[in-house]
């Protein structure tokens, strides 16, 4: 069983759709969560960053954690063509003084004009 | 752009052969990690190297091996290549050696054995 479980898609919604975006974890010492966004040919960028359960809002993306359920989501609201891509999460664990940055496999994400 | 230069982009070689793939970190950044990005697997860790020392080790196959020099950049040396050891390959940099924060990657290096 992988540390990090994210379903590859790919995810086609209209645009103006709310979209949501999920990962399953099974490693209870990841303590940080982000979500990452890569472009087709690029490298993937930071988007999201959350340490606590909650949620966190940036403009027309929130993230949530679910720390007891071991789950995280990326909610993408009024989406734009522009948000095609593909979306990985990612979490760190700090065991004995090794941090660990594990990778989702990533989902492609295609909003359709 | 990232900062993190990658080179080359692409690279097209045989089984059997050695490649070497290079990176430059971000400015300031003593931190560098390396990534294989395949489409079945997702993006694995590799290695991560802090100024000059190596300081974790993730699903690096013994054909593989890296380091960071003492101007900062990174080599990422493949031996005794494999079709399966076909994908992309990103280099991440970042300030600090136990990080945790972001990561910024390079735009890859795309490498295909034929």
């Amino acid at each position: 069983q992988k540390e990090v479980e994210q379903d590859p898609g790919p995810l086609s919604v209209p645009e103006g759709a709310i979209v949501s975006l999920n990962c399953t974890y099974s490693n209870s010492a990841f303590q940080y969560f982000m979500w990452y966004r890569q472009y087709s040919r690029k490298g993937p960028e930071l988007l999201m960053y959350t340490y606590s359960s909650g949620n966190k809002e940036d403009g027309r993306f929130t993230a949530q954690v679910d720390k007891s359920s071991k789950y995280i989501s990326l909610f993408i609201r009024d989406s734009q063509p522009s948000d095609s891509a593909t979306y990985l999460c990612a979490m760190i664990s700090s065991t004995s003084g090794t941090y660990k940055y594990i990778f989702g496999t990533g989902t492609r994400l295609k909003v359709l004009a | 752009d990232s900062g993190v230069t990658q080179t080359p982009k692409h690279l097209i070689t045989a089984t059997g052969q050695r490649v070497t793939l290079r990176c430059s970190p971000r400015s300031g950044d003593l931190s560098v990690y390396w990534y294989q990005q395949s489409l079945d697997q997702g993006l694995q860790f590799l290695i991560q190297y802090y100024n000059g020392e190596e300081r974790a080790k993730g699903n690096i196959l013994e054909r593989f091996s890296a380091q960071q020099f003492p101007d900062l950049h990174s080599e990422l040396n493949l031996s005794s290549l494999e079709l399966g050891d076909s994908a992309l390959y990103f280099c991440a940099s970042s300030a600090r050696d136990r990080n945790t924060g972001e990561l910024f990657f390079g735009e890859g290096s795309r490498l295909t054995v034929l």
